[in-house]
């Protein structure tokens, strides 16, 4: 098993600018998590998702969307890139009634100029 | 809402025990993980609290008060490999995850 895959690993957008993060798990998790991480600090939640089809805001949703079409994929989704972005977004994965136990990717790491 | 708080920094050096505190305020509490994360890397799950008392992992131990709110990760035998920061993180209703700053732990020769 891969795990928890992540693309791209870096990127830099320039300000307006959209992109997709991708994130693939094959561990057939149904829960799934996008949080970003800015320096020296902790993680915050910005989008999750229990099932395909099925999305829900986190701590900090503004700016960004998701969509879970299958069970492997949670791409994340930045429309108009703003300085305030730039952070590493990590994704990750866990099974219903294990929600503590998750499984993170290596993350991509984000620049926005 | 829900709020964590951890002390920023800990040394200590090989051999030594630490303890990593964690004290959390939150409307809704299913439990207390903690994950570790290396400089650069992703954070990864070290042990789970839903019910007061201590859960022993190897060298890790973790704590929890839930009348305190409150929490602590005890690490023994320390390594220069356990240099990292460690994360509570509080799960909540909905689905909800709330991570706390982090503690940065510096493992010294």
């Amino acid at each position: 098993n891969a795990g928890v895959t992540q693309t791209p690993k870096f990127r830099i957008l320039k300000i307006g600018q959209s992109m997709t993060l991708q994130c693939t798990q094959d561990m057939n998790h149904n829960y799934m998590y996008w949080y970003r991480q800015d320096p020296g600090m902790g993680l915050k939640l910005i989008y999750y998702s229990v099932g395909a089809g099925i999305t829900d805001k986190g701590e900090v949703p503004n700016g960004y969307n998701v969509s879970r079409s299958t069970t492997e994929d949670f791409p994340l989704r930045l429309e108009l890139a703003a300085p305030s972005q730039t952070s590493v977004y990590f994704c990750a994965s866990t099974l219903a009634g294990n929600q503590e136990t998750q499984y993170f990717g290596p993350g991509t790491r984000l620049l926005v100029l | 809402g829900q709020s964590l708080e951890q002390p920023s920094e800990v040394t200590a050096v090989e051999g030594a025990i630490v303890q990593i505190n964690c004290t959390y305020q939150t409307s809704g509490f299913y439990g207390l993980s903690w994950y570790q994360q290396h400089d650069g890397g992703a954070p990864t799950f070290l042990s789970y609290n839903a019910l007061d008392g201590l859960e022993e992992t190897g060298r890790f131990s973790s704590f929890l008060s839930r009348s305190d709110s409150y929490g602590y990760l005890l690490l023994q035998e320390l390594q220069m490999k356990d240099s990292a920061s460690y994360f509570c993180a509080v799960e909540g209703y909905g689905q909800n995850f709330v991570f706390g700053p982090g503690t940065r732990l510096s493992v010294l020769p």
